[in-house]
């Protein structure tokens, strides 16, 4: 599986925009990258996805880097509620199988 | 709109015994997916099935076993409890084609003491 690489943690204050990078030098071209957020003692939410264009959607927006090594996704206004572990996941091919890695805890100060 | 639903939610059970935690897709999905979350760990991948067969396999000891019904259900036994089998239990789904993101389940704490 091809392995992504995000900071251990990151913070900050509510209502300002938030950018969680992501590195995934190694990604292949079928590999679709995915965002997932865990609240604590919650199940993994699906945030976004994309293959090579930026994508938009209610909850964040997604921003691919042109030769696709690297993502970064953002969350336009952080709340209390965003405060969770961050994960970016990469999947591709036949398999389909989500592989967790270390997210980013991402604290969001009022 | 429907979620996967998981029960139940808390389940304690002593060393050596065995538990069945049950899955509900979301209506109309086919393929189910079981993860094991240890305290202060991240998800690890145990299982999953597809049109009621197996279609991966990850770190799954040899004490669970898991199935899914013609319903699309699934359930997760796991026998000779362990201590460390101590953990948040979810399952997802995904939809035909493997469309967009998975959707997972509130989870099932198992406490084994």
């Amino acid at each position: 599986d091809a392995k992504t690489t995000q900071p251990n943690s990151m913070e900050s204050n509510e209502e300002e925009p938030v950018h969680l990078p992501c590195n995934h030098s190694t990604i292949s071209g079928t590999d679709y990258i995915h965002w997932y957020r865990q609240l604590p003692s919650q199940g993994p939410e699906y945030v976004i996805h994309g293959l090579t264009s930026n994508v938009n959607n209610r909850m964040a927006s997604l921003a691919i880097a042109e030769d696709r090594k690297s993502s970064t996704l953002i969350l336009h206004r952080a709340t209390l509620r965003d405060a969770a572990v961050y994960y970016c996941i990469l999947i591709g091919g036949s398999n389909y199988k989500l592989t967790f890695g270390k997210g980013t805890l991402l604290t969001v100060n009022p | 709109a429907a979620g996967v639903i998981q029960s139940p939610r808390h389940l304690i059970k002593e060393k050596r015994e065995t538990a069945t935690l049950k899955c509900y897709p979301i209506p109309r999905h086919d393929t189910v997916y079981w993860y094991q979350q240890g305290p202060g760990q991240d998800p690890q991948f145990l299982i999953s099935f597809y049109e009621k067969m197996q279609s991966d396999k990850g770190s799954i000891p040899d004490r669970f076993s898991a199935q899914q019904f013609s319903d699309y259900h699934s359930e997760l036994n796991m026998s000779s409890l362990e201590l460390g089998d101590s953990a948040l239990y979810f399952c997802a789904s995904i939809p035909p084609g493997n469309l967009g993101g998975y959707t997972f389940g509130s989870g099932t704490r198992l406490t084994v003491v």
